[in-house]
């Protein structure tokens, strides 16, 4: 994928984890990124948009903060139920097109 | 409250077509963007096609470009996506989603997908 993300992160209950997402000029840097949580056998669900926006019903226990080509999810107070494929998403300008990172799957140990 | 309900999908030979719907309510189609969003099995998320709310705009990822047409009725509440000339590689979980209106590829609402499998 043009946007690169880690193939797996893990953390404990109640740890902090960051899953970041990189791209290039023409994507993460000029454009906001999104932020997806897919369950086993579920549609994705949005839960960053804007780079760093929640929309509602999105516990703040997740963050989106993005500098430069890159972009990180933060989930804070980790919980089993968070266990799951995360995806970035953003535009790319000389594609001109929508970009997916290939994907990241959170384990709770 | 929203919903979006996909179909359409099935098993098709090799060089051959479908159609997929996309059922909307909840919300006024033609306010909004539209997209495709497909998932090979075991695989990440692929953007295939994203429509504008009168339909006069598309936009197609290279991998779909001449071989999947988008197009909408708003009157009727509809997505569709037309697939032709299919490729085992066009295998997929095939999504309509609603973009949320701040940000290319932010989908604030999807739907629960529908297989299509090209095999002979």
């Amino acid at each position: 994928s043009v946007l690169t993300q880690s193939p797996s992160e893990s953390g404990t209950p109640g740890q902090r984890v960051a899953i970041s997402c990189s791209g290039g000029t023409s994507n993460i840097g000029r454009n906001s990124v999104n932020w997806y949580q897919q369950l086993p056998g579920m549609a994705p669900k949005l839960l960053i948009y804007s780079s760093y926006q929640r929309p509602s019903g999105v516990p703040d226990r997740f963050s989106g903060s993005k500098s430069g080509t890159s972009a990180s999810l933060a989930i804070s107070g980790l919980q089993s139920e968070d266990e799951a494929d995360y995806y970035c998403s953003t535009w790319d300008d000389s594609l001109n097109g929508v970009l997916f990172g290939g994907g990241t799957k959170l384990t709770v140990l | 409250q929203v919903q979006l309900v996909e179909s359409g999908g099935g098993l098709v030979k090799p060089g051959g077509s479908l159609r997929l719907s996309c059922a909307a309510s909840g919300f006024t189609l033609s306010d909004y963007y539209m997209s495709w969003i497909r998932q090979a099995p075991g695989k990440g998320l692929e953007w295939v096609s994203y429509i504008s709310g009168s339909g006069r705009s598309t936009y197609y990822a290279d991998s779909v470009q001449g071989r999947v047409t988008i197009s909408r009725d708003n009157a009727k509440n509809l997505l569709y996506l037309e697939l032709n000339s299919l490729r085992p590689e066009d295998t997929a979980v095939y999504y309509c989603a609603k973009d949320c209106g701040n940000d290319w590829g932010g989908f604030d609402y999807w739907g629960q997908g529908t297989l299509v499998t090209v095999s002979s």
